[in-house]
């Protein structure tokens, strides 16, 4: 059962414009989001992420929207870049009911970004 | 900066060969992870450890084995390697404590079973 779904395998954007990224979960025991971004042959870097007492997080072009009651979050670049096209995961993460997480991260199938000049 | 490494970018094994991976990390994280990543189904946790000799299955681990004698080494092994582990493995790290939610990945290995 996939818990983090991003139902978007690919999303083509025009380079200035605004480029949006959609993610949905179903376990309302997450507590925190992220996103990741990963070019090819490379491991996925961390890129902004927001918890669930805040329902936006802003960081230079990147802004992370969560809509808990719709169990939605969304990734907004503007204005997008070339250099932003990428694969994008939203994760999600939870306290277990012993009070830690060991930070484990469940991943959605990722969304192929790309940016036209 | 830190820095997760793999052993090997690319690695091709024969069905029933015993595979390791390797991974290790310089900044002294208590949790590291392995994922394999597939298209379709993006990241899945094979196994993760929390701290030295300590691990717990992830969301995927029969094939799987894991084994953390020190804590920047973290190996995965495919006790008999077979067609469908054909994939990208993934290593991670992370801070400990109960919000350490932001890992940090090695480049990944390329593993073909043929």
């Amino acid at each position: 059962d996939q818990q983090v779904k991003q139902n978007s395998p690919s999303l083509s954007v025009q380079e200035g414009r605004i480029s949006i990224l959609n993610c949905d979960y179903t376990n309302s025991m997450f507590d925190y989001f992220l996103w990741y971004k990963k070019y090819p042959a490379e491991g996925p870097t961390f890129l902004i992420s927001i918890s669930s007492i805040k329902d936006k997080n802003e960081d230079g072009r990147f802004t992370v929207f969560l809509n808990k009651s719709a169990k939605h979050l969304s990734l907004h670049i503007v204005p997008s870049q070339p250099g932003d096209s990428a694969v994008y995961f939203c994760a999600a993460s939870m306290i277990n009911a012993g009070g830690t997480s060991y930070g484990k991260l469940t991943f959605g199938q990722g969304t192929i970004l790309t940016v036209h000049p | 900066d830190v820095k997760v490494t793999q052993s090997s970018r690319y690695l091709v094994k024969r069905t029933g060969e015993k595979v390791f991976l390797e991974c290790v990390q310089d900044m002294d994280h208590e949790n590291m992870f392995w994922y394999r990543q597939d298209p379709g189904l993006g990241l899945r946790l094979i196994y993760f450890s929390y701290d030295v000799k300590m691990k717990e299955k992830g969301d995927i681990p029969e094939g799987y084995s894991v084994s953390r004698e020190k804590k920047e080494r973290f190996s995965l092994i495919l006790e008999s390697a077979s067609t469908n582990q054909t994939s990208m493995y993934l290593c991670a790290s992370s801070l400990p404590g109960t919000h350490s939610y932001e890992q940090y990945f090695g480049p990944g290995t390329r593993l073909t079973v043929t």
